[in-house]
């Protein structure tokens, strides 16, 4: 089984709609868990971290389930810039590694 | 806004030559990482390093592969003798502090690594 695993996609959604991401870890010992952002060639970049009890940053909201091993992603009134590749990206152990899925591609459209 | 820098953009090789790329982490952190990105694939973690020893390290790191941080601000990646299947995006992250579930790593633009 992957460490994480996301739907690779592509979702394509019109500008404006709701789109929810999910993702799956194996490790139950995972402790830190985020959504990072990716443009075509470019480098990661950190969207938001996930909390336990759900948190929300603007039209972004994100959920964890640790019971279910389960990270989710809302994108609330979609806009063509949100276009990217979404990360599910979890940290585990005592040492700052990070293990990537393979992520979730979005297109947003006219 | 600081930021992490990466030299050069693009680096092609001949197979078995020894390539190193360069990164200048935030001044203030105190982490380092190497992860690499192979075409279509996931971005994977290779090693971090901290106080001046690697901290933790994958098994894609072996022999071939070592880090150095020779002056105050720059954080290298050399591979000895390179081999096709070493052509991906390399990126270098930097983080400030260890405990902290907040603790963002900040990744810089990358080098493409092609091995011919």
């Amino acid at each position: 089984r992957k460490e994480v695993e996301q739907d690779p996609g592509p979702f394509n959604v019109p500008e404006g709609a709701t789109v929810a991401f999910n993702c799956t870890y194996s490790n139950s010992a995972s402790q830190s868990f985020f959504w990072y952002r990716q443009d075509c060639r470019k480098e990661p970049k950190l969207l938001m971290s996930v909390y336990s009890s759900g948190n929300e940053d603007g039209r972004f909201t994100a959920q964890l389930n640790r019971a279910s091993q389960y990270i989710s992603l809302l994108i609330r009134d979609s806009k063509l810039s949100d276009s990217a590749t979404y990360l599910c990206v979890v940290k585990t152990g005592g040492g700052n590694k990070l293990t990537f899925g393979t992520g979730t591609q979005l297109k947003v459209e006219l | 806004e600081p930021e992490v820098t990466q030299t050069p953009s693009h680096q092609v090789t001949q197979m078995g030559q020894e390539v190193i790329l360069r990164c200048v982490p935030i001044s203030n952190h105190l982490y380092f990482y190497w992860y690499r990105q192979i075409l279509g694939q996931k971005v994977e973690f290779l090693v971090s390093f901290y106080n001046n020893e690697i901290s933790e390290k994958s098994e894609i790191f072996d022999d071939q592969f070592s880090v150095e941080r020779p002056d105050g601000s720059n954080f290298t990646l050399k591979i000895r003798s390179t081999k096709l299947e070493d052509s991906a995006m390399y990126f270098c992250a930097s983080s400030g502090f260890r405990d902290r579930a907040e603790n963002e790593q900040f990744f810089g633009p990358g080098t493409r690594l092609t091995v011919l």
